[in-house]
């Protein structure tokens, strides 16, 4: 069965730091990945998603991902984190072909001004 | 463009009281889900619909029920409400398998229930 661990649950960086967020999943094949926002009181923002191709995926608001198929990781980076990023990130993962998309617990990230 | 349209959006139910919540998408989707947002568990797979007429289990069943009424329309049944079904609902719709992907979330539905 597909799983998606996010190790983190809470994570403070400094306003300009760099960011990274890490997501594991088990699965046999390569899967449908994808990385999820949710700031204070708002919906979910898809980031970026991956589905085939190039590893490294760029995906809006600066963010960017790698996909590293010997690790079944697929960790979200960011150069600079600025104070409005401060919100959760969650990752999840769906398998080709299919619709059953699951979703990690979530890492809440927090930003020192 | 509505989009992904859920309701009721506040509902407070007692132990026992069944309700349904409704979710409709104007964006001729094939796949519908239901999630549910717990605080420290992330969000949970409900149900999920493929197509008209299918559906299958998600991570969570138990203690609800699903009807696929037509393209547009998903809606999620609770027969004998539980303290633990409080949570946040959301419903989504998506085109996967047609390799866009991106999930498009209702607003969400907190239900709470005594």
């Amino acid at each position: 069965a597909q799983s998606v661990t996010q190790p983190d649950i809470h994570i403070t960086v400094s306003e300009g730091a760099s960011l990274e967020l890490r997501c594991n999943y088990s699965y046999g094949a390569t899967p449908y990945l994808f990385w999820y926002v949710q700031s204070p009181g708002q919906g979910l923002q898809l980031l970026l998603k991956y589905f085939s191709g190039d590893t490294l995926v760029q995906g809006i608001k600066g963010f960017e991902a790698e996909f590293k198929r010997s690790q079944s990781s697929f960790n979200l980076r960011k150069p600079s984190v600025h104070w409005s990023d401060a919100a959760e990130y969650f990752c999840a993962v769906g398998p080709p072909g299919d619709d059953k998309i699951i979703f990690g617990k979530g890492t809440r990230l927090h930003i020192l001004p | 463009n509505a989009g992904v349209t859920q309701t009721p959006k506040f509902q407070v139910l007692k132990t026992g009281q069944s309700m349904t919540l409704q979710c409709a998408q104007d964006m001729n989707h094939n796949s519908m889900y239901w999630y549910r947002q717990d605080p420290g568990m992330g969000l949970r797979l409900i149900y999920y619909s493929a197509s008209e007429g299918t559906t299958d289990k998600g991570e969570v069943p138990n203690g609800y029920n699903v009807s696929r009424l037509n393209k547009r329309e998903f809606s999620l049944r609770l027969e004998s409400a539980a303290p633990s079904q409080t949570s946040v609902y959301f419903c989504a719709s998506s085109e996967v398998r047609a390799g866009t992907g991106e999930l498009f979330f209702g607003e969400g539905s907190r239900l709470t229930v005594l």
